[in-house]
């Protein structure tokens, strides 16, 4: 497709579990995000890879969080043994590269429930 | 280090009337400056960004923002409010940095975005 790409759309999962979200890029975008807007909150920013650099992780709130980019291209982020407070709406995004104020383009989001 | 305040959670207008939704910021470099729109149940979505030049600069659906570096804000306004314009609005900040010669370079991992304005049209 044309856009941001995320899977599952919806997810809900017993404490405890490990889940992992999908992103598929918008094709040629050198650079990933990950962010996360749970209730009532602002985005949140998690991770960001930029083609074969090392990811900016500074936003992962726990080792729990870990999310990898194979070949380039789709990511997944992994959430381990999850907890109630990990309920909310990951987005993931793309963009050309990191220069000259290219806009990032975002997906319509992988909505989690822990319960 | 940098921070977006939105001023209002929930905002509601009359359709017709005019639309104004406030963003004031803080960064310590040149800062760019993004409007986002979400729909409901749908992903977020451009509509419109300040990066140099033209400090009023126009966004799609009839949205503008003017950038005032004195008063760093970056309000988002719309003359006449129409009930599809009933969303959620963020508005976000990226650090900015000089990189080669003068061309400036952003930092979009690092984008800070507000806690959003709740748009309301009333008929």
């Amino acid at each position: 497709g044309a856009g941001v790409s995320q899977s599952p759309s919806n997810k809900v999962t017993e404490k405890g579990k490990d889940v992992e979200l999908r992103c598929d890029p918008i094709s040629g975008h050198t650079a990933l995000y990950w962010y996360r807007q749970s209730l009532g909150q602002g985005l949140e920013f998690l991770i960001y890879f930029q083609g074969n650099s090392a990811p900016d992780k500074s936003g992962l709130p726990s080792d729990r969080f870990s999310a990898e980019r194979t070949g380039g291209s789709v990511s997944t982020l992994t959430i381990q043994r999850t907890q109630q407070e990990d309920s909310a709406v990951y987005l993931c995004a793309s963009s050309p590269d990191r220069l000259s104020g290219n806009t990032i383009y975002f997906g319509e989001g992988s909505w989690l429930t822990v319960v | 280090a940098q921070s977006v305040t939105q001023l209002g959670s929930h905002v509601s207008v009359s359709e017709g009337a005019l639309v104004l939704l406030r963003c004031n910021y803080s960064s310590s470099v040149p800062p760019y400056l993004f409007w986002y729109v979400q729909y409901p149940n749908q992903g977020l979505q451009l509509l419109l960004k300040y990066t140099t030049g033209a400090t009023l600069v126009k966004g799609i659906n009839g949205f503008e923002a003017e950038f005032k570096k004195s008063e760093t804000s970056f309000h988002l306004t719309k003359p006449s409010a129409h009930m599809s314009d009933a969303a959620e609005y963020f508005c976000a900040v990226t650090p900015s940095f000089f990189g080669k010669g003068t061309r400036l370079h952003i930092l979009p991992s690092k984008s800070t975005f507000g806690d959003g304005t709740t748009l309301t049209v009333k008929p």
